[in-house]
């Protein structure tokens, strides 16, 4: 079982639409949790990184949240736009290595 | 651009040969980590290098092997192909461990390796 499970596994919103990406990781102890934005064909691109002391963290119209208690993060897109059609990936850090959610696909229609 | 650099972007070989792929890290960055992506799949950690030592190990086969030079730059060198191994290949790296606070990784634009 993957130790980072992303929820859902795609999404398609209309543009001008908020919308919310889930993930669920049971690695521990950790030291961060990023979330990524990976175009397609393209290498990923970090959007947030947040310490298991942090709640929030804002990148423009990207807000991601964490609660350390429940092991959950979520990433909040504001008024998306068609640019926003992407895979996020949530990525928890540990010691050594990062532990990657196989992603959530977003499609963003006109 | 994230300053990690890897060659060849593309490359198309036969079953049961050999290749190598190449990262250049970051200016100043230590680690190198190479990534295997599947088609649509998501991010396989292969192996990490921390300034010419190996430091983790994820599901990396025993036909796959890497290393780091003194020069920090990282090869991965794939052998007796199968078709399977056709993906995306990924280089990401960063100053220290990513386990430290706020240490930033940063990925290059990634080898599609086809393999036919």
């Amino acid at each position: 079982k993957n130790q980072v499970e992303q929820s859902p596994q795609s999404l398609i919103i209309l543009e001008g639409k908020n919308c919310t990406l889930q993930c669920n990781y049971t690695v521990s102890p950790f030291s961060n949790l990023r979330w990524y934005k990976q175009d397609t064909g393209r290498g990923p691109v970090s959007l947030t990184i947040m310490t298991f002391s942090e709640n929030t963290k804002s990148n423009g119209r990207y807000t991601a949240t964490l609660d350390a208690d429940t092991k959950q993060s979520s990433l909040h897109i504001t008024a998306s736009q068609l640019s926003d059609s992407a895979s996020y990936i949530c990525v928890v850090s540990v010691v050594l290595d990062m532990r990657f959610g196989a992603g959530t696909r977003l499609t963003v229609k006109p | 651009d994230s300053g990690v650099t890897q060659t060849p972007k593309h490359l198309i070989t036969a079953t049961g040969q050999r290749v190598t792929l190449r990262c250049s890290p970051r200016s100043g960055d230590l680690s190198v980590y190479w990534y295997q992506q599947s088609l649509d799949q998501g991010l396989q950690f292969l192996i990490q290098y921390y300034n010419g030592e190996e430091r983790a190990k994820g599901n990396i086969l025993e036909r796959f092997s890497a290393q780091q030079f003194p020069d920090l730059h990282s090869e991965l060198n794939l052998s007796s192909l199968e078709l399977g191994d056709s993906a995306l290949y990924f280089c990401a790296s960063s100053v220290g461990m990513t386990g430290g606070v706020n240490t930033e990784a940063f990925f290059g634009q990634g080898t599609r390796l086809t393999v036919v």
